[in-house]
């Protein structure tokens, strides 16, 4: 069955570094999402990406934040300078399409902020 | 506004006993899809069920079943003969169709199923 697949799977950054988080979505998706879990806490919505842009994004997706899709198949998730509260499990997702279509996540990339 | 509740935050079970994970809801839309996703110790989210706002049939899967009632916005999991691995977090989800397709998680349920 057709995976998301994420690296790495876990990742310690400094405070204040730039991190990329990386996702591979399903090859015929066209919708695509992140979303974040801080340790013990529900999961939130941060953006979702669709025609090469961003349809909607959370209060959370600050500047900070960005994502690409630089070449057609990977997703990435960038956030410029890491902060403490930025530690959390991204999760990637996508779909094949609107509405109808289920979503299938990756596995998460655990980003821990020193 | 679209919202997810989980009252219940934690449960623990002995194996062999039956439990209910309630889930309720809010949303506009008037096509909507409800989810519940369980996530192991081991952290992924692992996909259980999708339904239909406009499906209102029950559905079970082996030792799982799920009510939807739309006239309390409920869709409630029951895991019937409880296991020790379905001990994990249990979040039901929301997305819409109209204003967002985001996926509205609540705050999960942590199942400890004891031996």
């Amino acid at each position: 069955e057709p995976e998301v697949t994420q690296t790495p799977s876990h990742q310690v950054t400094q405070m204040g570094q730039e991190v990329i988080l990386r996702c591979v979505p399903i090859s015929n998706h066209l919708y695509f999402y992140w979303y974040r879990q801080i340790l013990g806490q529900k999961v939130e919505f941060l953006v979702s990406f669709y025609n090469n842009e961003i349809s909607e994004k959370s209060e959370i997706f600050d500047d900070q934040f960005s994502v690409e899709r630089p070449d057609g198949s990977n997703f990435t998730l960038k956030i410029r300078s890491t902060k403490l509260e930025d530690s959390a499990m991204y999760f990637c997702a996508s779909r094949q399409g609107h509405s109808n279509y289920g979503y299938t996540f990756g596995s998460g990339t655990r980003l821990t902020v020193v | 506004a679209q919202k997810v509740t989980q009252a219940q935050t934690e449960i623990s079970v002995v194996e062999k006993e039956d439990v209910t994970l309630d889930c309720v809801y809010e949303t506009r839309d008037t096509t909507y899809y409800l989810f519940w996703y369980k996530q192991p110790p081991s952290g992924e989210l692992v996909f259980l069920i999708r339904r239909n706002s406009f499906d209102e049939q029950n559905e079970i899967s082996g030792r799982y079943s799920w009510n939807f009632q739309k006239s309390t916005s409920s869709f409630n999991f029951t895991i019937t003969a409880s296991q020790v691995v379905d001990s994990a977090v249990y979040f039901c989800a929301l997305s819409g169709t109209v204003f967002t397709d985001k996926l509205i998680f609540g705050t999960g349920t942590r199942l400890q199923v004891f031996p």
